[in-house]
């Protein structure tokens, strides 16, 4: 039981390149995240997909896409990559929205270099 | 507006002593969810425990324990007998019942614990 798996676990890009983080969970969990993470900052949301079939903005949404490619699998997408994305990226999954009584468990991690 | 305030930034111990991290939490709503999360050196998150805001009931869990108190909007984090083992970061996380998005969990920005032997 492999829980949330994130690849790849490292990435360096040039700006202005795109790469896809790709996430699976195999928890049968209806709703995934992407977050940052950042020096000091804590994490914060880029998007999330509270079931199959729907995505929203986070807190950070700008530069990123999202897929959410079926139950178990939720995509983000860097179309022109900036500095500013160098971060570590997580993905999450929960059984239910994070309105409700349920917990997140993250993968672990993709960290990503733009130079 | 929600937030998650974790006032101690790095917090260094020696093995066996007890440690308290502190976590104070902002919301409107009246139904929410507190959590601990651990990020040890390797980089995975890790979850501790979730609390729910109508229950204010304390818990331990071997050397973890962790006090809710609404009246002060805290929820702490205890480690007993601290261990080299115990050394990460710890995250506060929040999410809200009804008037926040379904998606977030708002985390302060972690306290890092040194435990040295």
């Amino acid at each position: 039981n492999a829980g949330v798996t994130q690849t790849p676990k490292f990435q360096v890009l040039k700006t202005g390149q795109s790469m896809t983080l790709q996430c699976a969970q195999d928890m049968n969990h209806n709703s995934m995240y992407w977050y940052r993470q950042d020096p000091g900052m804590g994490l914060r949301l880029i998007y999330y997909s509270a079931s199959e079939g729907t995505t929203d903005k986070g807190e950070v949404p700008n530069g990123y896409n999202v897929s959410r490619l079926n139950k178990r699998e939720f995509s983000l997408r860097l179309e022109s990559a900036a500095p500013s994305q160098t971060s570590v990226y997580f993905c999450a999954s929960s059984e239910v929205p994070l309105r409700q009584p349920t917990e997140a468990f993250f993968g672990q991690g993709t960290r990503l270099t733009v130079v | 507006a929600q937030k998650v305030t974790q006032a101690q930034t790095e917090i260094s111990v020696v093995e066996k002593e007890d440690v308290t991290l502190d976590c104070v939490y902002e919301t409107r709503d009246t139904t929410y969810y507190l959590f601990w999360y651990k990020q040890p050196p390797s980089g995975e998150l890790v979850f501790l425990i979730r609390r729910n805001s109508f229950d204010e009931q304390n818990e331990i869990s071997g050397r973890y324990s962790w006090n809710f108190q609404k009246s002060t909007s805290s929820f702490n984090f205890t480690i007993t007998a601290s261990q080299v083992v115990d050394s990460a970061v710890y995250f506060c996380a929040l999410s809200e019942g009804s008037g926040g998005s379904q998606g977030n969990l708002i985390f302060g920005k972690g306290t890092k614990l040194s435990v040295k032997p």
